[in-house]
């Protein structure tokens, strides 16, 4: 069964923090994305990347920066984790070709205190 | 740009009762279409989609058709259960990257 996964559930980080979230696939695709989703704005995406070392960033890129040294791996890093960042934080990741979906991770739900 | 727009929740309905939730899109050239639903503490699952005009995606009894003459991919059920309580999002695929609506909740009684 092909999967995203993010490599926790739950977190808890204090202020000031660097904060590392780890989204693997196993598909092969070429695509890999970060939203947040926070209720009543639905989901923005943070950062993308459409190749191994590339990244471009995504409406609220702003906090976050991203690394991606291998195909199947995609970090989100939160240099300095504020309670603003305190939200859902998914992983997708799509093959390029016209018509595919994303495949979505089960989500990490951060809390900054 | 492009844009996804799908109607405000909660949508609230009694067990077998018929579902639209409505989504109408913005873009240029010929985009994809999706509908996503997330159940409470999970990610998003790609529920159907429709690459060209006047396809129908179906899924789970859910089904969507690609409206281009009204721009639109309302979902559809004709009769839901309890357990289709969830959020539901429309997307479409531009050039680059995906667009979300907002999220529609759906919640059924028994």
């Amino acid at each position: 069964d092909v999967k995203v996964t993010q490599s926790s559930r739950y977190l808890v980080k204090r202020t000031g923090e660097k904060v590392f979230l780890e989204c693997v696939q196993d598909m092969d695709h070429e695509n890999m994305f970060w939203y947040r989703q926070d209720p009543g704005l639905g989901l923005r995406l943070i950062y993308f990347s459409y190749d191994v070392k590339m990244k471009e960033k995504g409406d609220i890129p702003e906090g976050y920066s991203v690394s991606r040294e291998k195909k199947e791996r995609f970090s989100l890093i939160l240099e300095s984790a504020s309670t603003n960042q305190t939200s859902m934080y998914l992983c997708a990741s799509s093959s390029p070709r016209r018509g595919h979906g994303y495949t979505f991770g089960s989500g990490t739900r951060l809390t900054v205190v | 740009g492009d844009s996804v727009t799908q109607m405000e929740g909660p949508v609230t309905l009694s067990e077998e009762a018929f579902l639209t939730i409505n989504c109408t899109y913005t873009a240029t050239g010929y985009p994809s279409l999706f509908w996503y639903v997330q159940y409470p503490g999970e990610g998003l699952q790609l529920l159907l989609k429709a690459t060209k005009a006047d396809d129908k995606g179906s899924n789970k009894g859910f089904e969507a058709t690609y409206r281009k003459e009204t721009t639109s991919f309302h979902l559809e059920k004709g009769s839901v259960q309890v357990s289709d309580s969830a959020v539901y999002f429309c997307a479409l695929r531009g050039t680059y990257k995906y667009i979300f609506g907002t999220g529609t909740r759906l919640k059924v009684l028994a």
